[in-house]
């Protein structure tokens, strides 16, 4: 059963660019969280996914981040004109979600993003 | 509201030493505890889960953990440290009121000396 997969594993761009992470959730797992990583720094939750729906986006910038997880495909956190401050490495889990009790959540081996 | 902290932000033991890595928590409900490490590069992998059972929790590579309600802490403890042992380690808490987001404590760095 392979892991929660995430590609690039490393990514560089240029200010202004747009930088897409991608993530593929364990098998049979519908429900996908990311987070970020600065240096120094634990991580930080971003957004909570399930198929085709946004559950909690409350740890997301308000302004050029975005995220989504398609009916079909990985899940994408889309970085709209980065900046220097968005270098970090980004990490995907997922989770089966039984309900009722909290899951386990799998990570990814995460993107690290530096932008130049 | 919850919240983690981790006490100490390095650890330096010898090998065949033990360990202990603090940790105390903060959450509005009966949480869900969880250590995960990660080596350098690489993504983080579940050590052990507290999730209102058993308060002595077994996880890999022989950790272990305690939940201790009076004392609101978690920490991590292994009899005898290995090389391999050297990595970042972070206690997270989810407030297992379903699903929910977790919050990672800032780690604490494990360096094994020879």
């Amino acid at each position: 059963n392979a892991g929660v997969m995430q590609n690039p594993r490393h990514l560089v761009r240029r200010r202004g660019q747009e930088a897409r992470l991608r993530c593929s959730p364990m098998k049979g797992h519908s429900h996908v969280y990311w987070y970020r990583q600065l240096p120094e720094e634990g991580l930080k939750f971003m957004v909570y996914l399930q198929k085709e729906n946004i559950i909690d986006e409350s740890g997301m910038p308000k302004e050029r981040f975005s995220a989504e997880f398609p009916k079909e495909g990985p899940s994408i956190l889309r970085i709209q004109q980065v900046v220097r401050g968005d270098s970090a490495a980004y990490f995907c889990a997922s989770s089966p979600f039984s309900g009722g009790q909290t899951d386990t959540q799998y990570f990814g081996p995460g993107t690290r993003l530096t932008v130049l | 509201a919850q919240s983690v902290t981790q006490l100490d932000s390095h650890v330096s033991v010898s090998e065949g030493t033990p360990v202990l890595l603090r940790c105390n928590y903060s959450s509005s409900y009966s949480p869900s505890l969880f250590w995960y490490v990660q080596h350098p590069n690489k993504g983080l992998q579940l050590l052990l889960k507290y999730t209102s059972a058993a308060t002595l929790v077994k996880g890999i590579n022989g950790f272990e953990a305690e939940f201790k309600k009076s004392e609101t802490s978690f920490h991590l403890t292994k009899p005898s440290a290995h090389m391999s042992d050297a990595a970042e380690y972070f206690c997270v808490v989810s407030d297992g009121s379903g699903y929910s987001s977790l919050t990672f404590g800032k780690g604490t760095m494990l360096l094994v000396s020879p």
